[in-house]
């Protein structure tokens, strides 16, 4: 059974940094692309971030470019979103996708003095 | 970007009848290698989202036979045949053809009247 499951998540003020992992099984983390995909609180979907199976190509939105970093680390079968220079608008439950067919139960992340 | 647009955005619904969900692109969904990547997810209130539908019309592994995606081009509808009370919540189309980003609709709310 494929499993993901963030974490990470909290209260941040502005200005500050997390870092999101998500932990995955139950397929060869390895064979495939990974996205980072939020949801803000009564809003729809928004994509945030995609890294290739081998880590070698990777796309951010615009909204965190410059901002966030997407990576990975398969011997670990472990995803990460390192968020930099944290906005109120960044407030969310973030969500890592196996390409965009499995999703996590999601991570929430607050952005407030 | 492409923009994904759904109507209608909330959509009651009599158990046991049907509904139906529109869904529109800014352009061309159809792919150079022939295929039509959009895709179609449910999420359900505290729920993190599932996909159903991919590539247009193929019903992911699980999903009632109830559900249907059809379309091409620009035009595309999420058909649930018999509305069942499991079924309320928030559906989205997503276009994974012109990437990144991948878009999402802004969503359809579904409850029983």
């Amino acid at each position: 059974e494929v499993q993901l499951v963030e974490s990470g998540g909290g209260l941040v003020q502005p200005g500050g940094s997390l870092r999101l992992s998500c932990a995955a099984s139950g397929f060869t983390f390895s064979s495939y692309e990974m996205n980072w995909v939020r949801q803000a609180p009564g809003k729809g979907l928004e994509w945030v971030s995609y890294i290739s199976s081998s880590g070698s190509t990777i796309y951010y939105a615009d909204s965190v470019k410059g901002r966030f970093t997407i990576s990975r680390d398969n011997a670990k079968n472990s995803l990460y979103l390192q968020m930099n220079s944290l906005r109120a608008e960044d407030t969310a439950v973030y969500y890592c996708a196996r390409r965009i067919d499995y999703w996590g139960q999601g991570t929430l992340v607050t952005v407030s003095s | 970007d492409v923009v994904m647009t759904q109507s209608p955005i909330s959509l009651p619904v009599t158990l046991g009848q049907p509904a139906s969900i529109s869904c529109r692109s800014s352009q061309s969904l159809v792919y150079s290698d022939g295929n039509t990547y959009l895709n179609w997810f449910q999420q359900r209130p505290g729920q993190s989202p599932r996909r159903l539908i991919y590539k247009v019309f193929n019903r992911d592994s699980g999903v009632p036979d109830r559900f249907s995606g059809s379309g091409s081009g620009t035009d595309f509808t999420l058909e649930i045949s018999r509305v069942e009370a499991e079924d309320v919540g928030v559906y989205y189309c997503m276009q994974g053809t012109h990437w990144p980003p991948w878009t999402f609709g802004q969503g359809t709310k579904v409850e029983i009247k």
